[in-house]
């Protein structure tokens, strides 16, 4: 199994620009989400989905949308790359759909500069 | 909504002293969640507690969920350098307190 993968690792936009974070999980789970992680704040919940074709708002969802189309796959779409989105996202999964009453598995992380 | 609170947000100790820290709820959980997350990496389950009142132990690590299921402190006894990173806990909601970051001085 190769658990939560994200893709790419790095990436650098022009504000303005748009572009989609990828997130993958092979354990057949439930329940995904976003993160993002910034010095000082620790991890910001920024879109969630409890299965396929559900999605919520977490904390930060501003500037961000989603779409859960299979079990497996869960992205992220910056609309208008701001300065204010340069951070490190990181996606997580996890068993349940309820998601927190289980281990939750993260992906590497995305580290996102916006100039 | 749910609101978790960590604190200190840094603490920085001589290798071979204890470590604590405290993780706070602004409401009731019915579970919280602690995660280590190594500098430059992404963070990892360390463990789930449900029951109020429980205490659980990892080897230096001790994890104990309060009374009132408001608040959970983790204490690590005789650091090492390889406990260097910081420490998040989480809410049932999947909400995260901003972290205490460990560093270890040899």
């Amino acid at each position: 199994n190769a658990g939560v993968t994200q893709t790419p690792k790095f990436q650098v936009l022009k504000t303005g620009q748009s572009m989609t974070l990828q997130c993958a999980q092979d354990m057949n789970h439930e329940y995904m989400s976003w993160y993002r992680q910034d010095p000082g704040m620790g991890l910001r919940l920024i879109h969630y989905s409890v299965g396929a074709g559900i999605t919520d708002q977490g904390e930060v969802p501003n500037g961000y949308n989603v779409s859960r189309s299979t079990t497996e796959d869960f992205p992220l779409r910056l609309l208008s790359a701001a300065p204010s989105q340069t951070s490190v996202y990181f996606c997580a999964s996890s068993y349940s759909s309820q998601g927190w009453d289980t281990e939750a598995f993260f992906g590497q992380g995305t580290r996102l500069t916006v100039v | 909504g749910q609101q978790v609170m960590q604190i200190p947000q840094y603490q920085h100790v001589q290798e071979g002293e204890d470590f604590t820290t405290y993780c706070n709820s602004s409401t009731t959980l019915s579970n919280i969640q602690w995660y280590k997350q190594r500098p430059g990496g992404h963070p990892v389950f360390l463990i789930q507690l449900v029951k109020s009142g429980e205490v659980k132990k990892q080897k230096r690590l001790t994890f104990q969920f309060g009374e009132a299921k408001k608040n959970s402190p983790l204490h690590i006894t005789a650091t090492q350098t390889t406990d260097v990173g910081t420490y998040f806990c989480a809410g049932q909601s999947g909400r995260f307190g901003a972290g205490t970051r460990l560093t270890v001085k040899p």
